[in-house]
């Protein structure tokens, strides 16, 4: 069964350092997104991306954070320069249609920020 | 807009019970609706999905779940729980309006099976 591919697992950073989290949808999907999920919490939205731009953003998402999909088949989430309530699971998701097909969730990359 | 409640943190049911755990949901329009698993420390699995048609779903590991528009519910069940169901279950809706919908999750609950 095809999957959401992301990497690292884990990544400990400093904090103020740049990280890119990567992760490699199902092949032919068209919808990507990045949640997170603070320890003990719930499954937050970030963004929506599709057609080579962000469709939704949460609150969450500012300035410090950004997407990108570089090539045919990456999708990258940039933390410009990390805090220590930026550590996190982040999952990266994808699907062919938004709803009705479900929503495909990779592995996720915990990021600890020290 | 769209949101999820589950009520409760954590279930402990006795391995062979039944298992129920609580969802309901808030939606402008139709919903998708969505049950997901993670095992610890894990990703996010897909157990099951109502979208159209039949409202009682079946997911994967015995589990299913019935869509009651009436009470915005979505209810997930288990005739008989096992060792291995020990986990936490999201219940999630996103919007049926042919845009790209986002996911919105509850807050998840902590399923304990004794022995």
């Amino acid at each position: 069964e095809p999957e959401v591919t992301q990497t690292p697992s884990h990544q400990v950073t400093q904090m103020g350092q740049e990280v890119i989290l990567r992760c490699v949808p199902i092949s032919n999907h068209l919808y990507f997104y990045w949640y997170r999920q603070i320890l003990g919490q719930k499954v937050e939205f970030l963004v929506s991306f599709y057609n080579n731009e962000i469709s939704e953003k949460s609150e969450i998402f500012d300035d410090q954070f950004s997407v990108e999909r570089p090539d045919g088949s990456n999708f990258t989430l940039k933390i410009r320069s990390t805090k220590l309530e930026d550590s996190a699971m982040y999952f990266c998701a994808s699907t062919g249609q938004p709803g009705s097909y479900g929503y495909t969730f990779g592995s996720g990359t915990r990021l600890t920020v020290v | 807009a769209q949101s999820v409640t589950q009520l409760g943190s954590h279930v402990s049911v006795s391995e062979g019970a039944l298992v129920l755990l609580r969802c309901n949901y808030s939606s402008s329009v139709p919903p998708y609706l969505f049950w997901y698993v993670q095992y610890p420390n894990q990703g996010l699995q897909l157990l099951l999905k109502y979208t159209t048609g039949a409202t009682l779903v079946k997911g994967i590991n015995g589990f299913e779940a019935e869509f009651k528009k009436s009470e915005t519910s979505f209810h997930l069940t288990k005739p008989s729980a096992h060792m291995s169901d020990a986990a936490e279950y999201f219940c999630a809706v996103s919007l049926n309006t042919g845009a790209n919908s986002k996911l919105t999750f509850g807050k998840g609950i902590t399923l304990s099976v004794r022995p």
